[in-house]
Formats: structure tokens, sequence, C-alpha cells
């Protein structure tokens, strides 16, 4: 079945630097990807949907100036938190639809950020 | 998207069918209805989806109501394993919205 790999897995930065975090499909191609942000005991927030080749659109209350999308391949998208603050903690997550599949969503294992 | 509506919580002993109802009466013709499941620190995973047919696959049942504002998965024999948040989403291959979720508690 469709896999999507997010690296890395864990990460934990200083207050004030930026991360970036990699979301691939590893056997499909993905017009679309979806980031999205979970806090503990809490569900699944959508943040923006990647778009190859195109900018990336943002939810409401989200800053596109600080979750940096970029989607430059079909097989690829990167999310870049800049300027971390301890408030940005979180598991972010990515997901993906197969261009010609007729599923949902295949999400990847997510990434535990945690800013100090 | 559909709006919907989960328990919080349920719990189900191992070996026994666990049975998670989902409200989505808001949900419009071409949205189908989703499940996925979530363990403890990691990525939703794909469970089932549905249009209008009750649908079954190795993982599950889905069963929904005639007028599609109500659905139902079943876990035919549920294991420790099954414990998880179980989310149920309305989309028409659009964007999805997660709910908060039913929390199955598998128990020996």
């Amino acid at each position: 079945g469709a896999v999507v790999s997010q690296h890395p897995s864990r990460v934990i930065c200083k207050s004030g630097t930026s991360v970036k975090i990699e979301c691939r499909s590893l056997d499909f191609q993905a017009t679309t990807m979806f980031w999205y942000r979970q806090f503990p005991k809490q569900s699944l927030m959508l943040m923006a949907t990647s778009n190859e080749g195109s900018k990336a659109t943002y939810e409401q209350g989200v800053e596109k100036d600080k979750f940096l999308i970029n989607h430059a391949s079909l097989t690829l998208s990167t999310l870049t938190v800049t300027s971390a603050h301890p408030e940005d903690s979180s598991f972010y997550i990515c997901s993906a639809r197969e261009d010609r599949g007729s599923y949902g969503y295949t999400f990847g294992s997510g990434t535990r950020l945690t800013v100090v | 998207d559909a709006k919907t509506t989960q328990p919080t919580s349920m719990d189900c002993a191992e070996g026994r069918a666990a049975n998670l109802p989902c409200n989505h009466s808001t949900i419009s013709g071409n949205e189908y209805v989703y499940w996925y499941r979530q363990i403890h620190s990691q990525g939703p995973q794909y469970i089932i989806h549905g249009l209008k047919n009750n649908e079954t696959n190795e993982m599950a049942s889905l069963i929904i109501t005639e007028d599609r504002k109500s659905s139902t998965l079943i876990l035919p024999h549920a294991t420790l394993r099954d414990t998880a948040v179980y989310y149920c989403i309305g989309s028409n291959f659009n964007k999805f919205y997660f709910g908060s979720g039913t929390k199955l508690n598998v128990k020996p």
C-alpha cells in the first residue's frame, strides 16, 4: 500500500532557531499533501494544504510566515518552523493522497518537535 | 466537510465485537465516510471508507444508515492492539478535518 515517510521522527531545537520537517510519498505521486499539528490529548488540527508547484494554502489562524511549506516535487513536501518558540512544541503530521488512488489519505508517522 | 459527532470513549472486552458509532447528519451526497485510528504517538491509520453501501475489509466493517446520517464501525474481534482513538470523517476527497474521536479501550 501507499507509504508516507516523515523525517525526523523527533527533534529538539533551541528557541529562535528553525526546524525543517520532510514528508515523502515513497511509492506514489502526490500533487497535494497536508500538514497537521497535534497537541497532547487533543485531536489533529489541519494547518495547511501543500500544493506541488504552487503556494500552500493555510487554514485560518495559521501563520504562513512562521510555518513555511515547500512542495517542490510530486513526492516531497517540507514544513519549516521558523523562529521556533516553546509553544510550537507539538506533534506534526503530514498526509498525502495518491493522485490516481481512490482511498483517502495516507499519513506519516509524525514528528515530535520540542523547543527548549 | 461534514461535522461528525462521536462518543468520547468506549470500553470493549478482548475478543468481543467493538461497535463505534458516528453521527454525520450534515454529510452531503458526494462525501464519503472515512474511518481512521490513531495509536498513541503515531500517525493515523486508514481503516475503511464508504459512500452508501456497507463495506467490509480485513480490518473492519462499516455500516452506513440508509439516510447516511450516521454510521457504525465494527471491529469483529477486538484485540488489545486495537486500543486507539478512532476518528470518523466526512469528506469528498478534499481536506480531512478531524473531530475529537472515540478512545476505544480494549480490556483483557
